[in-house]
This record gives C-alpha cells, sequence and structure tokens, in this order.
C-alpha cells in the first residue's frame, strides 16, 4: 500500500521555468490538497480539491495552479516559477464530509528556483 | 477558522512522560481535535484525534478540557523517535457549510527528547 506519492523528490528550477509536480493517492480517497513549507514554519495550504472535478484555492494560491485529473491524481504547476517559490511541498488526501479521519501526506517534493 | 495556540518548543527526557498542550478558545461545536507530527524530513503523520471525551490508541493519549478550549496531547514514554515537532489542528470542514474539509496547521511545537 504506497499511500500517496510524489514525484519528483527533488527539483532545482531556473527563474520563469514551469514544471508540474505529481501526486497520486491509492486509498480512495475524496479529496486531495497541495501545501507549501517554507523554513521554520508551519504548513499553508496552496490548493484543494473536494472532489474529483472541483478545485478550490487555499490561503497562497498565486502563482501557482492545479488539476484534479482522477479520482487518484492532483497535480500542482508553477507556470514561471519564482524565488519565492522555493519550498518544500506536501501532497495529502482523506475523505471528505468526515472530520474524525486522519489525512495522508506525501514525502514532500523539494523545490528550490533560483 | 478556529485557531490554536502552543508552545514554540519543549524538551523531556528519554522514558518520561512528555505533556503537550494546546489553546482552542473559539474552537466550535463541531469542531474535532487534530494532533499532527512532522518528523525531520518527512510528511506529517496523523497522531491521535478526538471531539470531547479522552481518547488513547498505540501512539498517544488526548486529554479534551471539560470545555473543549484546550487539549494535551500525551506521549506516555518518550523516545528519541518521538522528537518533532506536533501540530494541534481543528477540523474545519462541515461547519463552514460547505463540502470541503481543511486541515490549517500553525507552526506547532518542537519537541526535543534527551536520551
Amino acid at each position: 500500500n504506497a499511500g500517496v506519492t510524489q514525484t519528483p523528490k527533488f527539483q532545482v528550477l531556473k527563474t520563469g521555468q514551469s514544471m508540474t509536480l505529481q501526486c497520486a493517492q491509492d486509498m480512495n480517497h475524496n479529496s486531495m490538497y497541495w501545501y507549501r513549507q517554507d523554513p521554520g514554519m508551519g504548513l499553508r495550504l496552496i490548493y484543494y480539491s473536494a472532489s474529483e472535478g472541483t478545485t478550490d484555492k487555499g490561503e497562497v494560491p498565486n502563482g501557482y495552479n492545479v488539476s484534479r485529473l482522477n479520482k487518484r491524481e492532483f497535480s500542482l504547476r508553477l507556470e514561471s516559477a519564482a524565488p519565492s517559490q522555493t519550498s518544500v511541498y506536501f501532497c495529502a488526501s482523506s475523505f471528505v464530509r468526515q472530520q474524525n479521519t486522519e489525512a495522508f501526506f506525501g514525502q514532500g517534493t523539494r523545490l528550490t528556483v533560483v | 477558522d478556529a485557531k490554536t495556540t502552543q508552545p514554540n518548543s519543549m524538551e523531556s527526557n528519554e522514558e518520561e512522560p512528555v505533556h503537550l498542550p494546546c489553546n482552542h478558545s473559539t474552537i466550535s461545536g463541531t469542531d474535532y481535535i487534530h494532533w499532527y507530527r512532522q518528523l525531520p524530513s518527512q510528511g506529517p503523520e496523523y497522531v491521535i484525534h478526538g471531539l470531547t471525551s479522552n481518547v488513547n490508541n498505540r501512539m498517544a493519549s488526548l486529554a479534551i478540557a471539560e470545555d473543549r478550549k484546550s487539549s494535551t496531547l500525551i506521549l506516555h514514554r518518550a523516545t528519541l523517535r518521538d522528537a518533532a515537532v506536533y501540530y494541534c489542528i481543528l477540523r474545519d470542514g462541515l461547519s463552514s457549510g460547505g463540502s470541503n474539509y481543511k486541515l490549517t496547521f500553525g507552526k506547532g511545537t518542537l519537541l526535543t527528547v534527551n536520551p
């Protein structure tokens, strides 16, 4: 049981380049999330998807786009990377409409924009 | 969103109990209290959750105040592997009226375990 899988694990981009972070879960969860974590900080929600076909902005959506490709996959795209987007990105999944169930997180993608 | 307040850091000795406090004075009646922890260089992992009653599982215990405005995560015997950042989080889901569920993280408590 793989849980939540993120690819790539590490990435270095030049300012202005674009890339897509991939996330897949195999737990049949309804909802999926993208967070970023800057050094010494907690996680901040970028975008989330309550169910297949829906996406919503979180706390820090500027500079990002997302696609809920199907129930399993939720991708995060940086169209024109900036140094301020250097961070560790975490994908998570959970069941929606159930407050008493846990969320599962991937191992993170460490992105550096130079 | 209801907020939580935790100490920035705490220190413990190996094999001693650890009590990690969390204040959530603006909690709503339907908010669940969740605890997650994040080991170095890893994603967060679920520890425990509760609504009103105290809860126990293989990892920890959760003590919830009668007025639900505070809670305490209890690690009964700390090990070096318990050194992590611990996050106390309130579920923001159905109470907001939407079909979404958000986990809003604060900075958490950095737990150091001394050998």
